[in-house]
């Protein structure tokens, strides 16, 4: 069974990095897509970035600017980086697996709260 | 505002069926068989329910179906069963620009 624990700080300041790694269990790393994505409290879902197994990434035009997706495959974990942080940068971040078009693994979920 | 269009909230009774769209446009929706639902119970993570338009995972009854008509999806929910009450989202390619873009959310309530 492939399960997705998010990790990291619960609570950033602004104009900080907001860092946060996802370690995968059950299953190898290779071949796959592995997101980001987060949801602000109280709203809807916002893709922040994919990297796949080889390290090639993608990330949302939005946030491109601000991001960074890596990944250690030795490690079974990728790890997301987002600069210069707002308190709009308060969300529930989740890592998951890509499954063709959508994500069928998905972590728990980890909150970010951003603030002085 | 969300790239995808999504009813705020659809309701319906034990048993009846129920349908959320999601409006997007060609350069989304319309333009490749890239869509996916998610259904989401409150302090959960997502759970898949429909990828490329009409797939099924492992383990999601056949009650949930998803189709396309143009630059709209739609994801119908027949039976309906208390615990399909929850919040639902739909999702897109969106070209090699814009990867994923997602609706804003439906509401549905189970009557």
């Amino acid at each position: 069974q492939v399960q997705l624990q998010e990790s990291g700080p619960g609570l950033v300041k602004p104009s900080e990095t907001l860092s946060l790694t996802c370690t995968v269990s059950g299953d190898s790393m290779t071949n796959y897509y592995w997101s980001w994505i987060r949801q602000p409290p109280g709203k809807g879902l916002e893709w922040i970035g994919y990297i796949y197994y080889s390290g090639t990434t993608n990330y949302n035009p939005s946030l491109k600017s601000r991001v960074t997706i890596s990944i250690d495959t030795s490690k079974n974990q990728f790890s997301l980086k987002l600069s210069s942080v707002t308190a709009a940068d308060t969300a529930m971040y989740y890592c998951a697996r890509h499954l063709n078009s959508g994500w069928y693994y998905w972590g728990q979920g980890a909150l970010v709260t951003v603030s002085s | 505002q969300s790239a995808l269009t999504q009813p705020r909230s659809v309701s319906g009774s034990p048993g009846q069926s129920v349908t959320i769209s999601c409006t997007g446009t060609s350069s989304d929706v319309g333009g490749y068989n890239y869509v996916s639902w998610y259904q989401q119970h409150p302090g959960k993570a997502p759970k898949l329910m429909i990828y490329d338009v009409t797939k099924r995972p492992s383990g999601v009854p056949d009650r949930f179906s998803g189709s396309e008509s143009g630059n709209t999806a739609s994801l119908t929910i027949s039976g309906l069963q208390a615990e399909d009450e929850a919040d639902y989202y739909c999702c897109s390619y969106g070209g090699s620009y814009n990867f994923r873009v997602f609706g804003g959310g439906t509401k549905l309530t189970v009557l």
